[in-house]
């Protein structure tokens, strides 16, 4: 049994940029979910995926894009990159009827300068 | 709007000594709660959460709805409890279960 697996593990972007950031849930689980967690601070919930749709969303603006697949993996998409937006993003897979019971990724460090 | 709030940013307690981890929520429905934990150089992963009513590696959970509070307790601390630890919530909207509230998270460091 696999583990979340997530890629890049860092990466710089310049302002104004694009991001994509994979991820590859764990075996059989259904759902995906990303957050943002910055310095300091705790995960923040982005937005939730189940049977590639979005099911759930956070407080983030529609800059923040997302998509999951058939086999469960997924990316997260941001555009017009801004310097708050530099943090540690992660995924997380989880099974639809277990909520809260999530499998982290380690992350993807986004910085923006 | 929800709000986990954990007030101590960093608990330092000697091995052997009890350990207290607060957490406070604001949910004006029926809260679910969950303790994760992250050990150094380790992913985030759970440690328990409260409908379980389990104890995992000695820690155990209460929801005290009066209070609003599920504080993580051990009577006894040990070494290899060093790790950041955070207090979440479960989020509910119209389409159900959605993500975690999560707090800023505790550093708990246990002295030799």
């Amino acid at each position: 049994e696999t583990g979340v697996t997530q890629s890049p593990t860092h990466l710089i972007k310049t302002r104004g940029q694009q991001v994509t950031l994979r991820c590859s849930s764990q075996s059989g689980h259904n759902t995906v979910s990303w957050y943002q967690q910055a310095l300091g601070q705790g995960p923040q919930f982005i937005f939730q995926y189940y049977r590639e749709e979005e099911n759930g969303r956070g407080n983030f603006p529609p800059r923040f894009s997302g998509l999951q697949f058939p086999n469960y993996s997924s990316e997260l998409n941001v555009n017009a990159l801004e310097l708050d937006d530099s943090a540690l993003y992660l995924c997380a897979s989880s099974l639809i009827y277990v909520p809260g019971e999530l499998f982290f990724g380690e992350g993807s460090r986004l910085t923006v300068l | 709007a929800q709000r986990v709030t954990q007030p101590e940013k960093l608990l330092s307690v000697f091995k052997g000594a009890p350990v207290e981890l607060k957490c406070n929520y604001s949910y004006s429905g029926s809260p679910e709660l969950f303790w994760y934990v992250q050990y150094s150089r380790q992913r985030l992963q759970l440690l328990l959460r409260h409908i379980s009513r389990e104890s995992i590696k000695g820690f155990t959970a209460d929801l005290n709805k009066g209070e609003t509070s599920f504080h993580l307790k051990k009577p006894f601390a040990q070494e290899e409890d060093s790790a950041m630890y955070y207090c979440a919530l479960q989020q509910y909207s119209g389409g159900g279960a959605d993500g975690l509230t999560f707090g800023k998270g505790t550093h708990l460091i246990i002295q030799p």
